[in-house]
């Protein structure tokens, strides 16, 4: 069974600051996806991630992807209040028919 | 071009009660997922459909839950009879095709069941 653990969990950070949420999963993956989820909503995808060393950067969120270490983080830099959210990764894997297994989700919430 | 759409938006019910959601894909996307969300846990992979066939139902609970595709476009999914822990966000996701497509999500139906 692939399992996705994401960390932190919870996060509140300051405006302004810079931090980094981290994607470990079990087995090898085809692709990695982040995914973004506000209050009563759908889930918004931010990045695919397909290969090793992939990184992808959209505003102040960049995602990146270590295949060797099943490993990718979403940093998030200088931190403004509309990032607030749900942040998912997800990993699919073509011998599951490529649905998707995704982490419990790290809530964060950013404050002035 | 007209995203994922899910019907209803809400529903409450009474547990041992039925219910059922109905998803529209995206126009010419063959592959169909159903996903449940419960509140503070990321989506679970509850069928996968592959046009009108299943792919995986591995985590589907059978004995109260349903979902069809008949003619390989529009899917519903039932619970009859409804538990206290069916409440949930039930997401409807569609893609391309099977071979690692990027999957489009729905709105979802947030059903309650008291």
């Amino acid at each position: 069974e692939l399992k996705v653990e994401q960390n932190p969990l919870f996060l509140s950070m300051q405006e302004g600051k810079n931090y980094t949420i981290y994607c470990n999963y079990s087995t090898t993956s085809d692709r990695l996806y982040w995914y973004r989820q506000d209050p009563g909503k759908s889930l918004e995808s931010l990045f695919v991630l397909l290969s090793n060393g992939a990184v992808k950067q959209e505003g102040r969120l960049m995602a990146s992807l270590d295949t060797k270490a099943r490993l990718s983080t979403l940093h998030i830099t200088a931190a403004v209040h509309d990032l607030s959210a749900t942040y998912f990764c997800a990993v699919d894997n073509s011998n599951s028919g490529y649905a998707l297994n995704f982490g419990k989700g790290t809530s964060l919430l950013v404050t002035p | 071009e007209a995203g994922v759409a899910q019907s209803p938006r809400y529903k409450i019910i009474e547990k041992r009660q039925s219910v059922a959601f109905w998803c529209n894909p995206i126009s010419g996307h063959a592959t169909l997922y159903w996903y449940q969300q419960i509140l503070g846990q990321g989506p679970k992979l509850l069928i996968q459909f592959q046009n009108n066939g299943v792919v995986d139902d591995s985590q589907l609970p059978k004995d109260r839950f349903s979902a069809e595709r008949l003619k390989g476009v529009d899917s519903t999914l039932k619970i009859q009879p409804a538990k206290l822990e069916d409440s949930a966000v039930y997401l409807c996701a569609s893609s391309l095709d099977l071979a690692g497509h990027e999957q489009y999500f729905g709105p979802g139906t947030r059903l309650t069941v008291t």
